[in-house]
């Protein structure tokens, strides 16, 4: 099983980024996926999730408005289309499986800098 | 979406048990049984040790537990190990349809 995000790096406050996490080693059109953040030395924030063929996301207060989920089936691929970035955002962003049951699966972490 | 609350840091000796607790609200811990635990060593991505409350997944060792009462749930690790070192997480289900993680606690083995 392998979860590998990309497409992180720097960016200026007010800039975007998408972020992908290609998923491989299980049935990725069956599973809820989620983003979760860590900044440096912080805990693990949840920011989103999305069901399996896409109809339902919700998203933490902090980005709602200004990220947007999204997955690719065909494709085994999650999505996090970031916008509207602020300083507060720098982390490294987790794509993980479902967090309510096992298997859970998470990618090696992706990160992003919010930065001038 | 506020966090739910942890203890910053917990410690124990080899072979002792410890509890990390978890309180929420009747919006989260309270009111639904998805609560799950994770473990994070440093520079690793975490992994689940409890789910729904108190069950361990596959490969999980017995010596993990969980609990809930109101809005608090635990996590009870006994016959500490050197390995059990880490930053433990809790998580719930949010009445908003959104998760909420705890904001972490570092256990530390004496």
């Amino acid at each position: 099983v392998h979860l590998v995000e990309s497409g992180g790096g720097l960016v200026q406050p007010g800039g975007s980024l998408r972020l992908s996490c290609a998923a491989s080693g299980f049935t990725f059109s069956t599973y809820w996926m989620n983003w979760v953040r860590q900044a440096p030395g912080k805990g693990l924030v949840w920011v989103s999730h999305i069901n399996q063929d896409g109809t339902n996301t919700n998203y933490a207060d902090s980005v709602k408005g200004r990220f947007t989920i999204s997955r690719d089936n065909a494709k085994n691929t999650l999505y996090l289309q970031m916008n509207s970035l602020r300083i507060e955002d720098t982390a490294v962003y987790y794509c993980a499986s479902d967090l309510r049951i096992p298997p859970d699966y998470w990618g090696q972490g992706a990160l992003v800098t919010v930065s001038s | 979406q506020s966090a739910l609350t942890q203890p910053a840091s917990v410690s124990g000796s080899p072979g002792h048990s410890i509890t990390i607790s978890c309180t929420g609200t009747s919006s989260d811990v309270g009111g639904y049984n998805s609560v799950s635990w994770f473990q994070q060593h440093p520079g690793k991505a975490p992994k689940l040790m409890i789910y729904e409350v108190n069950n361990r997944p596959s490969g999980i060792s017995n010596r993990f537990s969980g609990s809930k009462s109101g809005n608090t749930a635990s996590l009870t690790i006994s016959g500490l190990q050197a390995e059990d070192e880490a930053d433990y997480y809790c998580t719930s289900f949010t009445r908003s349809s959104t998760w909420v993680f705890g904001g972490g606690t570092r256990l530390t083995v004496l």
